[in-house]
């Protein structure tokens, strides 16, 4: 299996602009994770999802950020309008058991909002 | 909400030596905690899973063991090599809806 596939590795744009950010999680898994990393915060847990329904979206910043997974094999997160306080590498990651299994990362996406 | 420190936040040692990297939770009811390394620029890969069921698990050189009573889990490397510098993430979850929380990592680098 390829693993979790996540695009684009790295996104630059203006405030202002919608950004979206997308992954692929491992087949079969399914549970799917959106995380966010920063130097200052760590990671934090953006939204879950668990055979495709949104379960723990407390994580999200505001309304300015949501996600959907419209099928087992793909999920986006979209922000509209960015911000350069958005700016951090967001990290997708899946699991065949929800919250009690192994959990798999993708490499992440780089996200500058100038 | 669960709270995850790790320490030491940063760590310097020579090639050879065994040492030990800690992880503490606010909320002692952990469910399973993972043990992830992240190399510069990259994505996080899993080191070791301990589920609710289990107390450690060991993979090659790594140990890692979990008290639930005390809410701490230590990660043990034995006879560190320059290859295992990285950043050490630990994250447990407690079950229910709150997903895995991570703490902030322990930097370690390994002096050939």
């Amino acid at each position: 299996d390829a693993g979790v596939i996540q695009s684009p590795r790295h996104e630059v744009t203006e405030m202002g602009q919608e950004v979206t950010l997308r992954c692929k999680p491992i087949s079969g898994h399914n549970s799917l994770f959106w995380y966010r990393q920063t130097m200052m915060r760590g990671l934090e847990l953006l939204i879950y999802f668990n055979n495709n329904v949104p379960i723990d979206d407390s994580g999200m910043p505001e309304d300015r950020f949501s996600a959907k997974m419209p099928n087992a094999s793909f999920s986006t997160l979209k922000i509209q309008p960015s911000e350069p306080r958005d700016s951090a590498v967001y990290f997708c990651a899946s699991t065949p058991l929800s919250l009690a299994g192994e959990l798999f990362f993708g490499e992440g996406s780089r996200l500058t909002v100038l | 909400k669960q709270e995850v420190t790790q320490i030491p936040a940063a760590l310097s040692v020579p090639e050879g030596e065994n040492l030990v990297l800690n992880c503490s939770f606010t909320d002692s009811a952990i469910y399973n905690l993972q043990w992830f390394r992240q190399d510069p620029g990259k994505g996080l890969t899993s080191l070791l899973l301990i589920q609710s069921s289990q107390r450690e698990q060991t993979s090659g050189r790594l140990n890692a063991s979990l008290d639930k009573s005390s809410g701490r889990s230590t990660l043990y490397i034995a006879a560190s090599q320059p290859g295992d510098s990285a950043t050490y993430l630990c994250a447990g979850t407690g079950g229910g809806a709150d997903g895995l929380t991570f703490g902030k990592g322990t930097h370690l680098i390994i002096q050939p």
